[in-house]
This record gives structure tokens, C-alpha cells and sequence, in this order.
């Protein structure tokens, strides 16, 4: 069980559009979910944190109108990267936790997208 | 400013040793929470243990074990009897309820040798 999905896991696009990355919990409900970001041969670091039915709460030196995070149900958290420009370019991570708001419960993780812009 | 430092960006070990993974932190809270992850060629993040920063006995998850020492702020990890399917990039990562903040360390890879 536990298992979290991400959809696609990889786009390429050209600079100015937008990208929808989308995370699923696909057998458990997630009321917390988070989004992260992987350069290559580096850390993960947090973008935000998202709970169902409200606002995604961003990390210092995210640009919440940059990423846009909807997280419209328990099974559902989307990231939208808007008007996309080359160093947007990167290894999206998404992760779900069962229970809780906080990091304290285990987060799953799913596969990653792979977004490149050109 | 919390912190999590991983001093060993490369490791390697021979299948069925084991090795040692070193992780420190820095925080001035007292209620916190320790974990490692591992991250294969897959990309996919795999939850390999964690520590509540209250309990004094050492996390074990079958071969893999830590050793918390609080007053040093380090959180090791021991792999005992490597196997390949080790092989990966192994992140530490710190979580505080106090801030409710997550950091993760910079990650070591590791390589094991048949």
C-alpha cells in the first residue's frame, strides 16, 4: 500500500507555456502533500506543502504565481509551473502523507517528473 | 538556521560488509524527528528509517540501523550485509514540529562492489 503516482513523468515544452505536473494517492488518502524540487547530483528541496481544500503553503523564495499547487482532494494535489522558461527546467518530486499535517508522519514519495524546457 | 550536513558526498562498500553512512544537524529545538531516505537510480524516494529525537533507543529496520547520539546532534546509519539493491543515493533529512520545517541533507552515494 501507499502507493503515489505522478503524471507525466517527463515533458519537454517550449519557454512561455504552462506545465501541469499532476500527484495521486493511489490507495490511501492524502491529507497532506508535498512538492519538491531535485537539480541534477543535488538535494531535494521543498516548494511547498499543500492540505486538501486549502491554500498551499510556499517555501521563502518559492514564487506562488509561478507554482501554482491546487490541491482539490484527498487524492489529488496538481503543480502547475506557469509561463515555463529554461531554468525551470528540472526534477519535480512529489510526496503524500496519510495522516497528519506535519512532517512527522512518513511521507511517500512518487516516481518524479522530469520537466525541460527549451 | 536548522541545518543537515552529509560530510561524505561518495561511499562504497563490498556486498555483505557493512558501512556506515554519517549525518549531523544543527538545531536548537528538542522535538524533532530524523530520517533516511534512499533514492535508487529510479529516482523513486524510499523511507529507509526514522528517529523521534524524544526516544533514546536506536531506530532498527531489519539491516539497516541508526546511531542517534542527541547531545552530538548525529544521526548515523549502519547497513549491515550490503547488497547491491543498496546501491543509491541516501539522504538524511531533519524535521521539527516546533518550526514545522523539513531539510534535507546533501546526500550520499553509495556504491556497493560485488
Amino acid at each position: 500500500g501507499a502507493v503515489v503516482s505522478q503524471h507525466p513523468s517527463w515533458v519537454i515544452c517550449k519557454s512561455g507555456t504552462s506545465v501541469k505536473i499532476e500527484c495521486r494517492s493511489l490507495d490511501f488518502q492524502a491529507t497532506t502533500m508535498f512538492w519538491y524540487r531535485q537539480f541534477p547530483k543535488q538535494s531535494l528541496m521543498l516548494m511547498a506543502t499543500s492540505n486538501e481544500g486549502s491554500k498551499a503553503t510556499y517555501e521563502q523564495g518559492v514564487e506562488k504565481d509561478k507554482f501554482l499547487i491546487n490541491h482539490a482532494s484527498l487524492t489529488l494535489s496538481t503543480l502547475t509551473v506557469t509561463s515555463a522558461h529554461p531554468e525551470d527546467s528540472s526534477f519535480y518530486i512529489c510526496s503524500a502523507s496519510r495522516g497528519g499535517t506535519g512532517f512527522q508522519e512518513t511521507q511517500y514519495f512518487g516516481p518524479g517528473t522530469r520537466l525541460l524546457v527549451l | 538556521a536548522q541545518t543537515v550536513t552529509q560530510s561524505q558526498p561518495e561511499m562504497s562498500v563490498q556486498e555483505a560488509e557493512t558501512v556506515t553512512l554519517s549525518c549531523t544537524y544543527d538545531t536548537s529545538e528538542s522535538d524533532y524527528y530524523l530520517f533516511w531516505y534512499k533514492q535508487p537510480p529510479s529516482r523513486q524516494m524510499i523511507l529507509v528509517i526514522r528517529q523521534e529525537a524524544y526516544k533514546q533507543q536506536n531506530a532498527t529496520e531489519n539491516r539497516f540501523s541508526v546511531n542517534f547520539q542527541k547531545a552530538a546532534k548525529s544521526f548515523s546509519l549502519k547497513i549491515s550485509d550490503s547488497q547491491l539493491g543498496d546501491a543509491a543515493m541516501y539522504f538524511c533529512a531533519y524535521f521539527s514540529n516546533t518550526g514545522n520545517q523539513f531539510y534535507f541533507g546533501t546526500g550520499t552515494s553509495l556504491t556497493v562492489i560485488p
